[in-house]
């Protein structure tokens, strides 16, 4: 298995407060990617990083920043969180931006 | 804008079959295909990268082909096993970025 991991796996929030998701890699991979999968939607891109300091938006950006200072951490930040982004969140890396790509465990997240 | 479809949405099949699941997508110009595994409440697992290239690739009992004129490619499941229930996924890589299908639910009864 690629070494991915997310933290934290669980979290309730309420609505208004900030969260951060922590992805850690230790593949040394340039490419790092956060989706959220929600029923009826599958999963979709919401940030991306193809290096440290470089990042880009995805299809739901909105809502959301990221912020890479190290090859192994992307994080992901809700800067006031809202209940419609209550969702499964899935990091993902990979060395070239079209090579297979690695998925980590997730992380449920509530906003309440 | 691409868009990725995979029918049908569920299906549930006896132990031993040979069964297949589709994916279609609406812009050829795509640079590779990966098929994945999600079991409930977990994470995915990769299980065959295609490369634009490619016309098909095959891992144990899993065989996955890739027809990009046409904007399809199948994920062939040889003799089925409960174990092999979860829901399948296909991603097509749209320069550095993958767009998903919304998923096959599978389900192999004994």
């Amino acid at each position: 298995d690629a070494g991915i991991t997310q933290s934290p796996r669980h979290k309730v929030t309420e609505t208004g407060t900030p969260v951060t998701l922590r992805c850690h890699q230790t593949e040394n991979h340039r490419y790092m990617y956060w989706y959220r999968q929600d029923p009826g939607h599958g999963l979709r891109l919401i940030h991306y990083s193809y290096g440290v300091k470089d990042t880009d938006k995805g299809e739901v950006s909105d809502g959301y920043s990221v912020s890479r200072s190290k090859t192994e951490d992307f994080l992901l930040t809700l800067e006031s969180a809202t209940s419609s982004q209550t969702s499964v969140y899935f990091c993902a890396i990979n060395e070239d931006g079209a090579d297979e790509q690695y998925f980590g465990p997730g992380t449920r997240l509530t906003v309440t | 804008k691409q868009e990725v479809t995979q029918i049908p949405a569920a299906l549930s099949v006896p132990e031993g079959e040979n069964l297949v699941l589709n994916c279609s997508f609406t812009d050829s110009a795509i640079y590779n295909l990966q098929w994945f595994r999600q079991d409930p409440g977990k994470g995915l697992t990769s299980l065959l990268l295609i490369q634009s290239s490619q016309r098909e690739q095959t891992s144990g009992r899993l065989n996955a082909s890739l027809d990009k004129s046409s904007g399809r490619s199948t994920l062939y499941i040889a003799a089925s096993q409960p174990g092999d229930s979860a829901t399948y996924l296909c991603a097509v890589h749209d320069t550095d970025k993958l767009i998903f299908g919304t998923g096959t639910r599978l389900q192999v009864f004994p």
